[in-house]
C-alpha cells in the first residue's frame, strides 16, 4: 500500500470552521494527490503536487488550499468548510519514474462530515 | 481535455456469470490504463494496468483488459465473477507526457448474488 497514512479517519464539524486533513507517507515519492469521492461522480482531483512546494489545481479547488513543506506531508484545508464538502477525501502517491512506472496508490481515506 | 466514460453504472451477477465491464476515453496521445476496484468501506486497489506491449493484461484475482487502441477502450474482463467481487470499479486513464493528473470514470458498481 506504499505506506500511506491519512489523518484523521473520520470528522464531524460545522459549517464555516477550518479543517485540515493529512497525508503522510513513508516512502519518499515525489507526486502526492488529494481526491474526493462523492456517489455518481467517481473520483475528482482537488489538488496535486509534485514536489516540496510545488502544487497545483485540480478540477474542484474551490474552497480548498493545499501545501507541502515536506516530501511526506501533503495537507488539505478546507478554509471555511461547507455543507457540499461533506465527502470522502482520498490521498494517493504517484510511484512516477521508478520500476512501477505512473501507478497510483491510495490511502484509507477521510470521511468528512459538515454540519 | 481528457476524459473517461464507464457507461454501466451499476450491474448485477449471479455468480459464475461473466463480467465485461465498459471503459472509453477521450484523449489523442499515448496513454497509460488502470483499473481500480474499491470493496465496501475500503480504499482504491489497484486490479490491473496497461503501461504498452501487449494489449491484454491479466491482473489479480482472475481479472483481466483489453486495450482496444482504435476504439479508445479498456474494458474489464472476468471469466466466472464469485461473491467476494462485489465491489465498486473504476478506470482511470494517464497521458504519458505533459500531465501529472490521471482521470477516473465515475464508476461501475458490480453486485454478485450468490
Amino acid at each position: 500500500d506504499a505506506g500511506i497514512t491519512q489523518s484523521p479517519r473520520h470528522k464531524v464539524t460545522e459549517t464555516g470552521t477550518p479543517v485540515t486533513l493529512r497525508c503522510h507517507q513513508t516512502e519518499n515519492h515525489r507526486y502526492m494527490y488529494w481526491y474526493r469521492q462523492d456517489p455518481g461522480h467517481g473520483l475528482r482531483l482537488i489538488h496535486y503536487s509534485y514536489g516540496v512546494k510545488d502544487t497545483d489545481k485540480g478540477e474542484v479547488s474551490d474552497g480548498y488550499s493545499v501545501s507541502r513543506s515536506k516530501t511526506e506531508d501533503f495537507l488539505l484545508t478546507l478554509e471555511s468548510a461547507t455543507s457540499s464538502q461533506t465527502s470522502v477525501y482520498f490521498c494517493a502517491i504517484s510511484l512516477a519514474g521508478g520500476p512501477a512506472g505512473d501507478t497510483q496508490y491510495f490511502g484509507p481515506g477521510t470521511r468528512l462530515t459538515v454540519l | 481535455a481528457q476524459s473517461v466514460s464507464q457507461h454501466n453504472h451499476h450491474v448485477i451477477l449471479s455468480e459464475a456469470a461473466s463480467l465485461e465491464l465498459g471503459c472509453n476515453y477521450s484523449y489523442g496521445g499515448t496513454v497509460n490504463l488502470f483499473w481500480y476496484v474499491q470493496y465496501p468501506g475500503q480504499h482504491l486497489q489497484l486490479l490491473l494496468k496497461y503501461f504498452s506491449g501487449d494489449p491484454l493484461v491479466k491482473g489479480i484475482k482472475g481479472f483481466e483488459a483489453e486495450f482496444i487502441k482504435s476504439k479508445f477502450s479498456f474494458n474489464l474482463r472476468k471469466p466466472s465473477v464469485q461473491w467476494s467481487d462485489t465491489a465498486e470499479y473504476f478506470c482511470a486513464v494517464k497521458a504519458t507526457s505533459g500531465t501529472y493528473k490521471y482521470i477516473f470514470g465515475t464508476g461501475t458498481r458490480l453486485k454478485v448474488l450468490a
